[in-house]
């Protein structure tokens, strides 16, 4: 069972370079998030897409973009890399969002250094 | 403004003994809580939620409790066991999650 899969796993990037961080998931989830945790803190939701189709943001979009290309995937794009950006990026899957008891489903992990 | 809040960043107990984890939210309109452990170089994993029309929930090991009117839950693990020692974290699901900034446990043997 894969579950939710992200690419790459790690990745060094320049200043002023853009990236695609790919997530795709296999449970027929209807919602699907991205976010960024950085050293000593939480979870911080970037966007977030309840269902195909529809995309939202969270509590720090700044600097990203997404696409929810089908059900199984949505993506994360840096247009224009900075090294505040440096972090490890999650994404996550549910079933639902609302208010819900619907666990969300991670992925490993993206461990992105932006020099 | 943090609605979901985690304020011991650690903790360190004795395998065997009683982990008790804490936190405190702002927003009576959460509806459900749940709680997630998070092991180095991996993703956070569900562990257990509860309702804000129970005051407990327990599955195994783990017990959350809530108390609405102080607006505060814990998560209690009975016995610690070392492989317990990871991050966890408490989330609220009111629209989408909110999650707190995770305690650190350590169980050591």
């Amino acid at each position: 069972n894969a579950g939710v899969t992200q690419t790459p796993k790690f990745q060094v990037l320049k200043t002023g370079q853009s990236m695609t961080l790919q997530c795709a998931q296999d449970m027929n989830h209807n919602s699907m998030y991205w976010y960024r945790q950085d050293p000593g803190m939480g979870l911080r939701l970037i966007y977030y897409s309840a269902s195909e189709g529809t995309t939202d943001k969270g509590e720090v979009p700044n600097g990203y973009n997404v696409s929810r290309l089908n059900k199984r995937e949505f993506s994360l794009r840096l247009e224009s890399a900075a090294p505040s950006q440096t972090s490890v990026y999650f994404c996550a899957s549910s079933k639902t969002t609302g208010y819900s008891n619907q666990p969300q489903h991670f992925g490993d992990g993206t461990r992105l250094s932006i020099l | 403004d943090q609605q979901v809040k985690q304020n011991s960043p650690s903790l360190s107990v004795q395998e065997g003994r009683i982990s008790i984890l804490n936190c405190d939210y702002t927003n009576s309109m959460f509806d459900y809580f749940l709680w997630y452990k998070k092991y180095p170089a991996e993703g956070p994993t569900f562990l257990i939620s509860i309702s804000s029309i129970k005051d407990k929930n327990e599955d195994g090991r783990f017990t959350v409790f809530l108390n609405k009117s102080a607006k505060h839950l814990s998560l209690h693990i009975v016995p610690s066991q070392p492989g317990d020692s990871a991050v966890y974290f408490c989330a609220s699901n009111a629209g989408k999650s909110t999650f707190g900034d995770g305690t650190t446990l350590t169980v050591k043997p």
